[in-house]
């Protein structure tokens, strides 16, 4: 059974830093791509990050460049975001995603989710 | 980035009616065409990829068409667990980018 648990969420202060963590199980972590979607209080879906399964690509929504870096460890089956810079407009639950083999592959499982609060 | 556009943003519709829901991308993503599930405190759930294949476990009641520019999601007979809220996807460019959201309510 796949699973994918996140951590790291909390509240910080704007201009903070927090690392998210995602440990994934039940599938061979290293063939796939890994992303971060995040979705703000009662609104849609944004795709935030996405890593390939070796770790050598990166690609990120404008909005975070330049703050936020994913990274992967693939002894540990795991994939983090670390998010500095915090602002207001970046509070949102963030979700763990599972794609496929190429980077436009389908999400097809999603983890349970880490909430982010950023406020003074 | 591609604009992902859905239709309509809500409805509401009556167990066993058949529910259509649309998505326009703003230029050609030939099928990397997705839809998910959603249901309130939970993280979204894969119904279809490739713009008309079903996702493993997904009832059969739910299916996907287009390719192209338009695309569509049937419900052919809506059960109490659909009410949830509905989104596409698309995959074919980096960043992938979603539609806004479909709200399916009770009637």
């Amino acid at each position: 059974e796949v699973q994918l648990v996140e951590s790291g969420g909390g509240l910080v202060q704007p201009g903070g830093s927090l690392r998210l963590s995602c440990e994934a199980s039940g599938f061979t972590f290293s063939r796939y791509w890994m992303h971060w979607v995040r979705q703000a209080p009662g609104k849609g879906l944004v795709w935030v990050s996405h890593i390939n399964s070796d770790g050598s690509t990166t690609s990120y929504v404008d909005s975070v460049k330049g703050r936020f870096t994913i990274s992967r460890d693939n002894a540990k089956s795991t994939v983090y975001l670390q998010m500095n810079s915090l602002r207001a407009e970046d509070a949102a639950m963030h979700y763990c995603v599972k794609g496929g083999a190429y980077s436009n592959s389908q999400f097809d499982y999603w983890g349970q989710g880490t909430l982010v609060t950023v406020s003074s | 980035d591609i604009q992902m556009t859905q239709s309509p943003s809500s409805l509401s519709a009556s167990v066993g009616d058949r529910v259509t829901i649309t998505c326009r991308a703003s230029q050609s993503i030939n099928n990397y065409l997705n839809w998910y599930q959603q249901k309130p405190g939970k993280a979204p759930n894969l119904l279809i990829y490739a713009a008309s294949s079903l996702q493993s476990g997904v009832p059969s009641r739910f299916s996907g068409s287009g390719s192209g520019t338009d695309f569509t999601l049937t419900i052919s007979s809506l059960q109490p667990e659909d009410f949830a809220t509905y989104y596409c996807q698309q995959t074919y460019s980096t960043p992938p980018t979603f539609g806004q959201g479909t709200k399916v309510e009770i009637k």
